[in-house]
C-alpha cells in the first residue's frame, strides 16, 4: 500500500488569504486526486492532477479558486485561493491502487476559515 | 448524476450485536463500488471493492455484498474497535474529466458500545 503524508494536518486561517496543502507520496504515481469532505457532506473529488499537464477540474471547481501543482510523480499542491469561511472543510489527496479501481488516501488537512 | 445514500446516518450497537449498513446508488455504467472505513482525524481505509452484482466480500466481522441497486455492509458481533464512519463509493466514467472519480455517500457513523 502507498504511504501518503499531507502537510499542514491543519490550519486556521483569516478570510481573503490562500492556503497551500502539500501532498506526498511515497511511491511513483501517474495520477493524484484532491477531494474536499465538508461538514455533514460526502467526499468530492476536486480534480485529477496528472504529473506534466494541467489538472481537470470537476463540476463546480474552478483553477482560480482551487490551483493545483504536479511537479513530479510523487508530489502535489492544491491551493485554496481567497479563503471564505465556506471554505472550511477538510481536504484530502488520494492515489489509485495499483492493479485495482480503488484509491489510497491521505490522512487530510483540516481548513478552518474565520 | 450519479448518486449514493447510506442509511442509517448514526447506528449504535451493543458490543455482540450483529447489524447491516445500507448503502443505494444510481449510476449509469457501473465500474465498481467500494467501502472505507474512516476514523475521526483520519483519511478514508479502503475495505472492500464489489464488482457485479451477486459478489460478496468478507473481512474479519465484515461483510460486503452487492445488488444491482444497493450494497450491504454486514457487521458480525461487532466489537468497540469497530466504531467509525463507513463510507461508500462507486466508480463510473467520469463526469468532469476523470475516468476515476469516485461518488460518496454521507457515510453512517457506528458506534458499538462495550
Amino acid at each position: 500500500s502507498a504511504v501518503i503524508s499531507q502537510k499542514p494536518s491543519r490550519d486556521i486561517c483569516q478570510r481573503g488569504t490562500s492556503l497551500t496543502i502539500q501532498c506526498q507520496v511515497d511511491s511513483q504515481v501517474t495520477m493524484m486526486f484532491w477531494y474536499r469532505q465538508q461538514p455533514g457532506q460526502s467526499l468530492t473529488l476536486i480534480a485529477t492532477a496528472n504529473q506534466g499537464s494541467e489538472a481537470t477540474y470537476e463540476s463546480g471547481f474552478v483553477i482560480d479558486k482551487f490551483p493545483i501543482s504536479r511537479p513530479n510523480l510523487t508530489f502535489s499542491t492544491l491551493t485554496v485561493s481567497n479563503m471564505s469561511p465556506e471554505d472550511s472543510s477538510i481536504y484530502l489527496c488520494s492515489v489509485p491502487v495499483r492493479g485495482a479501481d480503488t484509491q489510497y488516501f491521505g490522512p487530510g488537512t483540516r481548513l478552518t476559515v474565520l | 448524476e450519479d448518486q449514493v445514500t447510506q442509511s442509517p446516518e448514526a447506528l449504535r450497537l451493543q458490543e455482540g450485536e450483529s447489524s447491516s449498513l445500507n448503502c443505494s446508488y444510481t449510476v449509469s455504467g457501473l465500474r465498481g463500488l467500494f467501502w472505507y472505513r474512516q476514523d475521526p482525524g483520519k483519511g478514508p481505509e479502503f475495505l472492500f471493492t464489489l464488482y457485479s452484482a451477486g459478489e460478496e466480500k468478507e473481512k474479519e466481522r465484515l461483510k460486503a455484498t452487492l445488488t444491482k441497486k444497493e450494497s450491504f455492509l454486514h457487521i458480525t458481533a461487532p466489537k468497540p474497535e469497530d466504531s467509525a464512519t463507513y463510507l461508500c463509493a462507486v466508480q463510473a466514467p467520469g463526469s468532469g474529466g476523470s475516468n476515476y472519480k469516485l461518488t460518496f455517500g454521507k457515510g453512517t457513523l457506528l458506534t458499538v458500545n462495550p
